[in-house]
């Protein structure tokens, strides 16, 4: 299994500013994710944050809006820049162990 | 992109009863996963199961690769049973290693 912990695990934010979400992880991995999940809906794949080289994100997600930074093989960050209301979601950090991912407890963000 | 689709999107059950979820999904998959997401929101590993039948406590879960579809089971459900339960997964060849698809999700509503 995995032990996954993320800083904040909740936060209310006034539009235009931006929070930067922590994920510690207890077992070095090459890569780790970050997902978002917006009110009532399923999870989405926001970037997969690569150890030594530059974050890859998926379709509708860029990199001005949510920079990833990786400096080590257990710690990643992820903020979410500008925030507007449409950015309320939860932001959960996952790894893979084996052939089974793993998610932290979520950071779940409202934006005002 | 693979299409994962759950059903029913709804179900409340009084405690005791059983139950089947069923996960479609429109390719070939080596990874699927179920998990619960309870009401605080965290995300909890069933089962990683790309084929094959598992058992775990009062759950089980059944994917039937050729088919493409898989099945988790809960048997005499209890109120801690509530939350929604994801199906996820992996198409198979595909590029990006973490990104796991999920569908959107049954919400379980069991009543004492």
């Amino acid at each position: 299994s995995a032990v996954i912990s993320q800083k904040p695990s909740r936060d209310i934010c006034q539009r235009g500013t931006s929070l930067t979400i922590q994920c510690q992880v207890d077992s070095q991995v090459t890569m780790m994710f970050w997902y978002r999940q917006q009110p009532g809906q399923s999870l989405t794949l926001i970037a997969t944050a690569n150890q030594g080289s530059e974050a890859t994100y998926e379709s509708g997600f860029v990199i001005d809006k949510f920079p990833i930074s990786r400096p080590n093989l257990t710690f990643s960050t992820l903020t979410v820049s500008n925030m507007s209301p449409e950015d309320s979601s939860i932001y959960l950090c996952s790894q893979t162990v084996g052939e089974t991912q793993y998610f932290g407890p979520g950071t779940r963000l409202l934006v005002l | 992109g693979i299409q994962v689709e759950q059903s029913p999107p709804d179900l409340i059950l009084q405690e005791g009863a059983n139950s089947t979820l069923r996960c479609n999904f429109s390719d070939s998959v080596n990874n699927l996963q179920w998990f619960h997401q309870n009401p605080w929101g965290q995300l909890i590993n069933l089962f990683y199961i790309p084929s094959g039948t598992k058992q775990n406590g009062r759950l089980s879960a059944t994917t039937v690769a050729t088919e493409r579809y898989s099945l988790l089971y809960i048997s005499s459900s209890q109120t801690t049973d509530s939350g929604v339960y994801f199906c996820a997964v992996r198409k198979r060849g595909g590029t990006s290693y973490g990104k796991l698809t999920f569908g959107q999700g049954t919400i379980l509503t069991v009543h004492p």
